[in-house]
């Protein structure tokens, strides 16, 4: 059974950081594109970030330079690292495991993470 | 890369149906049948329910149907249940070195 599980989130302060773990448990993260989409409160949802087989990486233009999508293999794990947070990074973080014609089949529970002093 | 396009609400009661649009543009939705969608309940995950436009993942009830014309994608669930209430997002490719679009959501309400 294919489950995700996200951890990490919490409170910071404005130009902080903080890391992201998704643990993906009944397949190969590294075997899959992977992806990171959050939601901020009452708002829809945005890609942020995406990972695939190969080792390419891309990002949304609102995280790029600050935001690192990476994976553990031996770990099995998908991280975000986030830094120099500000309030608009505010959001639900969802993992998601990518699925046929650039969908996202599975998806984790979501972690929340909010930036406010 | 833009947000797609939803109407914000739509609605509809027991029994009949309702369509969602998704707009994007020749970059995107018009370029690709690559299109998804997504039900998302409150406090809840997003679930893939359409994949390449028109595809039902295992598991997805049949009265989901996706469609595409043009820069146009559309969501049509049929025999509305109440279970439907919800959001629901469409999602595009949009090229090689980018990443995908979503659409801003669509509230369904069953009356």
């Amino acid at each position: 059974e294919v489950q995700l599980v996200e951890s990490g989130g919490g409170l910071v302060q404005p130009g902080g950081s903080l890391r992201l773990s998704c643990a993906a448990s009944g397949f190969t993260v590294s075997s899959n594109y992977m992806s990171w989409v959050r939601q901020a409160p009452g708002k829809g949802l945005e890609w942020v970030s995406v990972i695939y087989s190969g080792g390419s990486t891309y990002y949304a233009d609102s995280v790029k330079g600050r935001f690192t999508i990476s994976r553990h293999n031996s770990k099995n794990t998908l991280y975000l690292q986030m830094n120099s947070l500000r309030a608009e990074d505010t959001a639900v973080y969802y993992c998601a495991r990518g699925g046929s014609g650039y969908s996202m089949g599975y998806w984790g529970q979501g972690t929340l993470v909010t930036v406010s002093s | 890369q833009s947000a797609l396009t939803q109407p914000a609400s739509v609605s509809g009661s027991p029994g009949q149906s309702i369509t969602i649009s998704c707009t994007g543009t020749s970059s995107d939705v018009g370029s690709y049948n690559l299109v998804s969608w997504y039900q998302q309940h409150p406090g809840k995950a997003p679930k893939l329910m359409i994949y390449e436009v028109s595809k039902r993942p295992s598991g997805v009830s049949n009265r989901f149907s996706g469609s595409k014309s043009g820069n146009t994608a559309s969501l049509t669930i049929s025999g509305l249940q109440a279970e439907d209430e919800a959001d629901y997002y469409c999602c595009s490719y949009a090229g090689s070195s980018t990443l995908g679009v979503f659409g801003g959501g669509t509230k369904l309400t069953v009356l």
